[in-house]
C-alpha cells in the first residue's frame, strides 16, 4: 500500500547505545523530514532531506544523524542515546510548498 | 520572533457544541497554513490548509478555518463537535523558503 511507514513503532533502549529509527515511503517525493514530539513543545524539525543524498540540519539536530541514499528511506541515528532523548518521533515526506504526510510515530524511551 | 501560538493548551467542549481553537503567527510576510489533527497513538493528518485567496477554507471531517490577516489569525472552527473529534489539534505555518513550523497543539477533550 502506498503512504509512509516507520520501524520500530516502540523501542526501549539504555543510555550510549545507537538506535537507529527507520522511515520508508512509496509516494516518491522528494522531501522527508524527521521531527520529534515533546509535550509542550510541539514538533520540532530535527533533519529534513529535500532528495538522495542532500540532508540539512532542522531546529533541534544535536546528537542525531541520517542519511539518505534511497529516495524512499530516511533513517535517524541516535548515535549515543541520551534520557532527553526520550521522545515520539514523527517522520513525514511531501513537498516543500505543500503538505506533509505523517507516518505514525516510534515512540522511543531512553533508560 | 517568528513563532506560531496556540493559546489554549487544553479545551473541554459538550458533543454538538461549536468549537474555535486559536491559533496567531507572527512572520512578516503570510505563510502558507494548515492545521492538523492527531488522534492518541497516531500520526498527524491534514483537516485544510491555506495558500491564498477565499480567506475561509473548508476541510475534511467538517471543519473549517478563516484567515484574517489584520490578526495575523488562522483559527480552526466546527458548528457541532462529535465525540470521534477528542484530538490535539496543531496549527502549522511554513513561511517562503522555510521549513513547517508546528505550534504547541491545543488538546480537545469532548464530554457526552
Amino acid at each position: 500500500d502506498a503512504g509512509i511507514t516507520q520501524s520500530p513503532r516502540y523501542k526501549i533502549t539504555e543510555t550510549g547505545r545507537q538506535v537507529t529509527l527507520m522511515c520508508h515511503q512509496t509516494w516518491s517525493h522528494s522531501y522527508m523530514f524527521w521531527y520529534r514530539q515533546d509535550l509542550g513543545h510541539g514538533l520540532r524539525l530535527i533533519y529534513y532531506s529535500a532528495a538522495a543524498d542532500i540532508t540539512d540540519k532542522g531546529e533541534v539536530p544535536d546528537g542525531y544523524v541520517v542519511s539518505r541514499s534511497k529516495t524512499e528511506n530516511f533513517p535517524l541515528t541516535l548515535e549515543s542515546a541520551t534520557r532527553s532523548q526520550t521522545s515520539v518521533y514523527f517522520c513525514a515526506s511531501g513537498t516543500m510548498d505543500n503538505e506533509q504526510f505523517f507516518g505514525p510515530g516510534t515512540r522511543l524511551t531512553v533508560l | 520572533a517568528q513563532s506560531v501560538t496556540q493559546p489554549d493548551i487544553h479545551i473541554t467542549v459538550s458533543e454538538g457544541a461549536s468549537l474555535e481553537l486559536r491559533c496567531n503567527y507572527s512572520y512578516g510576510a503570510t505563510p502558507y497554513l494548515f492545521w492538523y489533527v492527531q488522534s492518541p497513538g497516531q500520526g498527524l493528518q491534514l483537516l485544510l490548509k491555506y495558500f491564498s485567496g477565499d480567506t475561509l477554507v473548508q476541510g475534511i471531517k467538517g471543519f473549517e478555518a478563516e484567515f484574517k490577516r489584520s490578526q495575523s489569525s488562522f483559527n480552526l472552527r466546527k458548528p457541532s463537535v462529535h465525540w470521534s473529534d477528542a484530538a490535539e489539534y496543531f496549527c502549522a505555518v511554513l513561511p517562503y523558503g522555510q521549513n513547517f513550523v508546528f505550534g504547541p497543539g491545543t488538546r480537545l477533550s469532548v464530554l457526552p
